[in-house]
């Protein structure tokens, strides 16, 4: 089964740069679109990036993603980062057989 | 902008189905979104993918919920509905409906309980 992995926590200072990452289990991850999910405390998800590196409108350019094939992962990045920042990130695709998946997400902390 | 609302009964009990329609505003439901989906969340847990509706109306689910899960639209009513048979409380969960992976509800609680 298709798996995406993600580090379970990240931590940075206000202003600074931090990057998630999100890794293929098998295949190519460039194949199908990568799509980033922030979901703060007590609060539905929103999506920061869909189709590897688009923004919703609204979304700050501090967030960018990308997809790296040479080692199967996707990353987002958020650069200036601010304390309204910190969130469970999480990163989703599909498998071969058009079926979505998910990361089990990763807890940024901007201390 | 597109805006989704989850409604449904929060309260369900054991071995019933679970049943959620998730309606839509600002825009039609026929032509608005390439797909619809179903999230859920249980407490404390990450996010997992239960199964999504196309335009073209081909539905895909997750495999260890296929047995148990329908998704349908009601173009009439600006709708998509999710039901989840034979219920445990290990459905229990927030539900959330989203549209191609950008627009999103707010999300429902659900508990299985007697």
């Amino acid at each position: 089964n298709f798996m995406l992995t993600q580090p379970h926590s990240v931590s940075e200072s206000p202003g600074k740069t931090v990057t998630i990452s999100c890794t293929g289990s098998s295949g190519s991850i460039a194949s199908n679109y990568v799509q980033w999910y922030q979901q703060r405390p007590g609060s539905a998800p929103t999506t920061v990036i869909y189709e590897d590196n688009q923004r919703p409108s609204g979304v700050p350019d501090r967030f960018s993603g990308s997809i790296d094939s040479s080692s199967n992962s996707a990353s987002l990045t958020i650069s200036g980062l601010k304390t309204e920042d910190e969130a469970d990130y999480y990163c989703q695709s599909y498998d071969s057989s058009n079926q979505r998946v998910f990361g089990g997400g990763t807890k940024l902390t901007v201390l | 902008q597109l805006q989704l609302q989850e409604s449904g009964p929060g309260l369900v009990k054991p071995s019933e189905t679970l049943s959620l329609t998730c309606t839509v505003s600002g825009g039609s439901i026929s032509s608005s979104s390439y797909y619809w989906g179903w999230i859920r969340q249980p407490p404390g847990k990450g996010l997992e993918w239960i199964g999504s509706i196309y335009y073209s109306g081909s539905t895909y689910y997750n495999p260890s919920l296929k047995s148990r899960v329908t998704i349908s639209v009601d173009t009439s009513k600006n709708q998509f509905s999710l039901k989840l048979s034979s219920v445990t409380a290990a459905d229990t969960a927030v539900y959330y409906c989203d549209g191609d992976s950008r627009n999103w509800g707010q999300g429902t609680l659900v508990t299985v309980s007697s």
